[in-house]
């Protein structure tokens, strides 16, 4: 049963630049996340893909944009690279698991982490 | 907004004894799921532990338990028998779990170290 996985593991860009990180969901799971760790730091949420759409957002500007594919993979893209997105960006995967409470939004299950991408600006 | 507090940013101790790692919490909302994770060196984040909060029992994984306190929004981890593998940092992260698709807030960790 393959896990999460991401690409690539490591990456160093300048500032300015773009960049393109990539996940595969654990086998079985329909949605991703995304996280952006910074040193010392707990994750903070950055977004998450459900059925191909950006179904929430933290609090990260719209530099940070996303995609899912239909087989459930998903891209982060970060465009304009300032020396703060420097960090370790996760990609969790979870199953939708039911309807959420008076038929709103869909329930999730746990979520299942990925190795990370390392990315560094100088 | 939610937030999630651990106030040990480093707990040491010996391997075999039990340690236990502080969580509390802050929410409006009675539907959620709280959870451990764990992330060695390695950088991989792993489950240790999930707890519905609709549950009362605290749940339990071999020598991992929490003792979840939903009234005073505490949810404690407590490893028994230690092994030099538990080394690690460690995460308590809280989720709605009343639908939507918001995701997990984490606390700031705990450095856990096992002496041998």
């Amino acid at each position: 049963d393959a896990g999460v996985t991401q690409s690539p593991t490591h990456l160093i860009k300048t500032r300015g630049q773009q960049v393109t990180l990539r996940c595969s969901p654990k086998s079985g799971h329909d949605t991703v996340s995304w996280y952006q760790q910074a040193l010392g730091q707990g994750p903070q949420f950055i977004f998450q893909y459900y059925e191909e759409e950006e179904r929430q957002r933290g609090n990260f500007p719209d530099r940070f944009s996303g995609h899912q594919f239909p087989n459930y993979s998903s891209e982060l893209n970060v465009n304009a690279l300032l020396l703060g997105d420097s960090a370790l960006y996760l990609c969790a995967s979870s199953l939708v698991v039911g309807q959420g409470l008076a038929g709103g939004p869909e329930t999730l299950d746990t979520q299942y982490f990925g190795p990370g991408t390392r990315l560094t600006v100088l | 907004a939610q937030t999630v507090t651990q106030s040990q940013p480093e707990m040491s101790v010996q391997e075999a004894e039990t340690v236990t790692l502080s969580c509390t919490y802050d929410t409006s909302e009675n539907n959620y799921y709280l959870f451990w994770y764990k992330q060695p060196p390695s950088r991989q984040m792993i489950l240790v532990i999930r707890q519905e909060a609709y549950k009362q029992q605290n749940a339990t994984e071999n020598r991992f338990s929490v003792n979840f306190q939903k009234a005073a929004k505490s949810f404690s981890l407590k490893i028994s028998d230690s092994q030099l593998g538990d080394t690690a940092m460690y995460f308590c992260a809280w989720l709605y779990s009343g639908g939507g698709a918001d995701g997990l807030t984490f606390g700031k960790g705990t450095h856990l170290i096992i002496q041998p």
